[in-house]
């Protein structure tokens, strides 16, 4: 079974400029969450959703959007990108949306901001 | 303050030798989930074990065991007979009942250097 897949792999962007990164979840699993993870730190909590809606937020400005749609695949957009938001993006799929669902994590997107 | 500590930075250890990596958690619920995830150099989050926090039983597989003590707030890993395979960062993770949804708070990890 395919796990956790997650687009681009790599992705360089300039000061300003707007991303997207997509995720999609391990089949059968209705959850989807949102990590940052920056060089030498453990991942940081942004979003969760389930069942197409926003079910947690981690401690992240307005600049940090996300969205699920009807096949439970994900995007994560963050605008007027800073050079601090140079981090390895992980999406993690579960089954459920409680505190004890075990998160499956995808290979991650590395965002490099000039 | 930290909620999940994970106090030896970097490991260096040589095959074949036992290593123990430390995790001390900080919760005031009294239901919890643990984590250890193993993230090798390609950057994927492999999860490891999960442990609830009304069974403090020890949990061994294969090389890996886990020892849970609410006493100490500690959940500690031990890989026997380490594999130059097994050098990665490891993490520790804590899920509370009454946090954020979907929110697991991960330690900032441990590096193991197995050296053959």
């Amino acid at each position: 079974d395919a796990g956790v897949t997650q687009s681009p792999t790599h992705l360089i962007k300039t000061r300003g400029q707007h991303v997207t990164l997509r995720c999609s979840p391990i089949s059968g699993h209705k959850s989807v969450s949102w990590y940052q993870q920056v060089l030498g730190q453990g991942p940081q909590f942004i979003f969760q959703y389930y069942e197409k809606e926003e079910r947690g937020r981690g401690n992240f400005p307005d600049r940090f959007s996300a969205r699920q749609f009807p096949n439970y695949s994900s995007e994560l957009n963050v605008n007027a990108l800073l050079l601090g938001d140079s981090a390895l993006y992980l999406c993690a799929s579960s089954t459920g949306q409680g505190f004890e669902d075990t998160q499956y994590f995808g290979p991650g997107t590395r965002l490099t901001v000039l | 303050a930290q909620k999940v500590t994970q106090a030896q930075t970097e490991i260096s250890v040589v095959e074949k030798e036992d290593v123990t990596l430390d995790c001390v958690y900080e919760t005031r619920d009294t239901t919890y989930y643990l984590f250890w995830y193993k993230q090798p150099p390609s950057g994927e989050l492999v999860f490891l074990i999960r442990r609830n926090s009304f069974d403090e039983q020890n949990e061994i597989s294969g090389r890996y065991s886990w020892n849970f003590q609410k006493s100490t707030s500690s959940f500690n890993f031990t890989i026997t007979a380490s594999q130059v395979v097994d050098s990665a960062v490891y993490f520790c993770a804590l899920s509370e009942a009454r946090g954020s949804q979907g929110n697991l708070i991960f330690g900032k990890g441990t590096k193991l250097s197995v050296k053959p």
